[in-house]
């Protein structure tokens, strides 16, 4: 058990639509991430929060909004996306910011489609 | 922008078989991690590694980070269909972000 949850596990939504992802963390950790798995692409972290305070925006367009309302709770706010940002997106945690010194737990991801 | 590329890509061998996965970079990483994502499932840390040189196993996983800390290998003994998986690779310099490597989806057949 990863401790990590994450909602819902399939989402399909037009291009005009606005929808939320959620993720939940049952571990204590202070930090959160948001990554994006595409196809033929490795995993890219988006956004990383320590202590509820975003720390790291990796040139994520602006139709995607986080907002992390307290240490255990994360989530990702969707509008007017494109096709191309169909992808599996994970959210992790971790005690602190460690890089590849500490472990990072990650949810089951979110299937998104964007038709 | 620090690069990880793994090979190869894809690995389909038969149950009982060796095999070597590998995770290079022309950047120096102070650790690096190798992952296993299992169909509708977020990677799971198998392994952390920090210093040259170092190899841990882990059952019948061995992971061996090279002398210069810009590359490491991943080699399963004996594989068996639980091996089945995507296999990534992630390093960071200090306690910078990680950078995932371009993964191997490993196949083992009954």
């Amino acid at each position: 058990e990863t401790g990590v949850t994450q909602t819902p596990r399939h989402l399909v939504m037009g291009m005009t639509n606005k929808k939320s992802l959620k993720c939940e963390q049952h571990l204590g950790h202070n930090a959160m991430y948001w990554y994006k798995q595409s196809a033929k692409k490795p995993l890219e972290l988006m956004f990383v929060y320590n202590f509820k305070e975003q720390t790291e925006n990796n040139s994520v367009p602006s139709r995607f909004s986080p907002e992390c309302p307290n240490s255990s709770h994360l989530f990702l706010h969707l509008h007017t996306l494109q096709p191309e940002d169909s992808a599996l997106y994970l959210c992790a945690s971790s005690q602190d910011l460690q890089g590849a010194q500490g472990t990072q737990y990650f949810g089951p991801g979110t299937r998104l489609l964007v038709l | 922008t620090q690069l990880l590329e793994q090979s190869p890509q894809f690995l389909s061998i038969q149950e009982g078989e060796n095999l070597t996965v590998y995770c290079n970079s022309s950047s120096v990483f102070s650790s690096l991690q190798w992952y296993r994502q299992e169909p509708g499932e977020g990677p799971v840390l198998l392994v952390t590694v920090v210093t040259g040189g170092e190899v841990k196993k882990l059952k019948r996983l061995t992971f061996q980070f090279g002398d210069a800390r810009k590359d490491s290998s991943l080699h399963i003994t004996a594989a068996q269909p639980g091996d089945t998986g995507l296999y990534l690779c992630a390093g960071a310099e200090g306690n910078e972000k990680l950078t995932f490597g371009t993964g191997t989806r490993l196949t083992i057949i009954p």
